[in-house]
């Protein structure tokens, strides 16, 4: 009966260095969720798996950034060749599918240095 | 532009006094409405949602939230606020046929004196 959890809590990196955050949804949640909250951009959609449709990748700011979703399951977003500007709390959230209520992780929050 | 407005940054509010935090939307049809509360270092909880039907909506510890269409608003309030609802508050739609993906409102932090 546990929520969504996300690690690490908190990571430091050095500007360049590729990162791995990851999300592990609600059990029998179909659909996850990945945002970004940043002082300068506020709350920003990322990406949303659905199920075993393609992803909604439209909100990734870069192609630095990708994510992936294995089984259906546990999911991992990653950051390449990280800038300062990607610092930020990356959240997670899960629903049980479409239009359905979203249940947030705590977040991982992000330094680049 | 389709957006999400909360105007009020910042609210200070006494413990007691009644509470409303505005929201107003800006889309072409109604959308899917939420409000969320984020305590420092805490995730995201979801408050209450509209989806249709009765135009005002309960939620978890108090609070409310009534959809007005003519206004393109959906207001949270609670009538006697606590010290524990200090927090940050986020408006939030999903757009009906666009995807599940949330837009926020850039968020009103809530201060309560004692």
């Amino acid at each position: 009966g546990a929520g969504v959890s996300q690690s690490p809590s908190n990571k430091v990196t050095e500007k360049g260095k590729d990162v791995e955050l990851r999300c592990d949804p609600i059990s029998g949640h179909t659909a996850l969720y990945w945002y970004r909250q940043s002082l300068g951009q506020g709350l920003e959609f990322l990406i949303y798996f659905q199920g075993n449709s393609a992803p909604d990748k439209s909100g990734l700011p870069s192609d630095r950034f990708s994510a992936e979703r294995t089984g259906g399951s546990v999911s991992t977003l990653t950051i390449q060749r990280t800038q300062q500007e990607d610092s930020a709390v990356y959240l997670c959230a899960s629903s049980f599918g479409g239009k359905e209520t979203q249940y947030f992780g705590p977040g991982t929050r992000l330094l680049v240095l | 532009a389709q957006s999400v407005t909360q105007p009020d940054i910042h609210i200070t509010v006494s413990e007691g006094a009644s509470l409303e935090l505005r929201c107003n939307y800006s889309y072409g049809a109604t959308p899917y409405l939420f409000w969320y509360v984020q305590s420092p270092g805490q995730g995201l909880q979801l408050l209450l949602k509209y989806f249709s039907g009765d135009t005002l909506v309960q939620g978890i510890k108090g609070f409310e939230a009534e959809f007005k269409r003519s206004q393109s608003s959906f207001n949270l309030r609670k009538p006697s606020v606590h010290w524990s609802d200090a927090a940050e508050y986020f408006c939030a739609v999903v757009l009906t046929g666009g995807g599940n993906k949330l837009t926020f409102g850039t968020g009103t932090q809530l201060k309560v004196e004692l």
